[in-house]
């Protein structure tokens, strides 16, 4: 089983600020993870798919990059309604797993 | 438009039995991977069993043998049989649909509830 540590667990910033987010797998996953957002009482939605790719929607100020055991979910000029917990995910094997989360809060 | 509809979830005793079912819609859940993802109240996703266009099927390690997944082709439904559920399964139950070829999850439907309970 991959296991997906994510860092920090809360990150507190101000609107225009960078968020910077971490995701680090326990073995190569290759470029097969995702990133979500999930809102309270709303479904996830998918933000990056393949590591780096942005899903159909998402605003360009969402960016992932890395390959292998390290990746890094950005969020440029954060806007209040990115508050959010995000979520990496990996694809790469069975079972899936996700990691256990970065809460954004905008002050 | 895509649409993931989950339904049947509901409060029910340790050791009972629950039947969630995922309705689709504008897609067939016999050519993509359909999955299953729960989250415990006050913690994080957790994802639970899936169902791949082929018909293979897969499961977390802590619902082997208790949970199983199936789908409907001619009713585009996709159904998880829970039985012998414990006080650690209470959580929301999402239904998500896989990207083409893939194992991650373009679309969700708003999840539903299950509590085990006595």
């Amino acid at each position: 089983e991959t296991v997906l540590t994510q860092s920090p667990a809360t990150l507190s910033l101000s609107p225009g600020e960078r968020a910077t987010l971490s995701c680090r797998a326990s073995q190569s996953v290759g470029i097969a993870l995702a990133w979500y957002q999930h809102k309270p009482g709303q479904a996830p939605s998918l933000l990056i798919y393949e590591a780096s790719n942005r899903a159909t929607g998402i605003p360009g100020r969402f960016s992932g990059s890395g390959s292998g055991t390290d990746f890094t979910l950005t969020i440029d000029s954060l806007e209040p309604e990115d508050s959010a917990v995000y979520y990496c995910q990996h694809r790469g094997s069975w079972p899936l797993t996700f990691g256990g989360g970065t809460k954004v809060e905008i002050k | 438009e895509v649409q993931v509809l989950e339904s049947g979830g509901g409060l029910v005793e340790p050791g009972g039995s629950l039947r969630l079912s995922c309705a689709a819609s504008e897609f067939s859940v016999g050519s993509c991977v359909v999955s299953w993802i729960r989250q415990i109240p006050g913690k994080g996703l957790e994802w639970v069993s899936a169902i791949v266009a082929r018909g293979e099927t897969h499961y977390i390690d802590s619902v082997k043998g208790r949970f199983t997944i199936s789908r409907d082709t001619s009713q585009n439904t996709v159904s998880l049989q829970m039985n012998n559920l414990r006080v650690d399964d209470t959580a929301i139950y999402y239904c998500a649909k896989g990207r083409p070829s893939a194992s991650i999850f373009d679309y969700w439907g708003q999840g539903t509830l299950v509590t085990v309970s006595s």
